[in-house]
């Protein structure tokens, strides 16, 4: 069965200072992974996908094969990057996800 | 961007009630909604994908009978807690699919969650 695992509950680091959440997942087959986001009071929504490779607000993930695993990074955090930050896996044909523990994330000034 | 509703967004009820949540779509179709579950602290857990048009499809170690999930329209999906008992209060979840033709993923639009507290 697939899972993802975040290890970390919380993260605090200074405003200026890098930022990595981890993520890993075990799955047979192709992984889709997906970064998702809830600011405080707020709903969750997408972050980014590995697919898209593309970097937002900041963030970027690289998908590993070899170590499993879709860690979120951002060179510079800000304040404003203070949230609770899930790592997803799609499987299969379909468009269920699995999702990962969550990590909150405390950028300290 | 697609905004997902919830309604209620927060409900308390006496235990042996019947609850009902429903979850919209507001300015797309959704052929698809799904509905979760958290726990205080806990990652969200799919309970069920909903269909328009056809009968749920439950995870493993959900009870259908006692998760009624309806899926009338395209923007529409109500799940029905019956009976509620104290363990199922909980943070409900759903999210929505966007219509659209072509494989590939659509990406998924949650709405803001519903507090269920059962007394």
């Amino acid at each position: 069965a697939q899972r993802v695992t975040q290890p970390e509950k919380l993260l605090s680091v200074f405003k200026g200072a890098p930022v990595e959440l981890k993520c890993n997942y075990s799955y047979s087959g192709s992984p889709e992974l997906f970064w998702y986001v809830q600011y405080s009071r707020q709903r969750l929504q997408l972050l980014l996908r590995h697919i898209s490779r593309e970097s937002i607000k900041g963030f970027t993930a690289d998908l590993n094969k070899g170590e499993t695993s879709f860690h979120l990074k951002k060179p510079f955090a800000q304040e404003e990057d203070s949230a609770m930050y899930y790592c997803a896996l799609r499987t299969g044909g379909g468009n269920k996800l699995t999702f990962g523990t969550g990590t909150q994330l405390k950028v300290e000034l | 961007g697609a905004v997902v509703s919830q309604h209620p967004s927060r409900v308390i009820c006496k235990s042996g009630t019947s609850v009902k949540i429903e979850c919209r779509s507001l300015d797309f179709q959704a052929t698809t909604m799904f509905w979760y579950r958290q726990f205080p602290k806990q990652s969200l857990m799919l309970m069920a994908t909903s269909n328009e048009g056809s009968k749920a499809t439950y995870e493993q170690g959900v009870e259908k009978d006692k998760f009624l999930i309806n899926h009338a329209s395209l923007t529409l999906s109500t799940l029905t807690v019956t009976s509620a008992h104290p363990e199922d209060s909980s943070f409900y979840i759903c999210s929505a699919r966007a219509t659209t033709s072509g494989g590939g993923y659509n990406e998924q639009f949650f709405g803001p969650g519903t507090r269920l507290t059962v007394l």
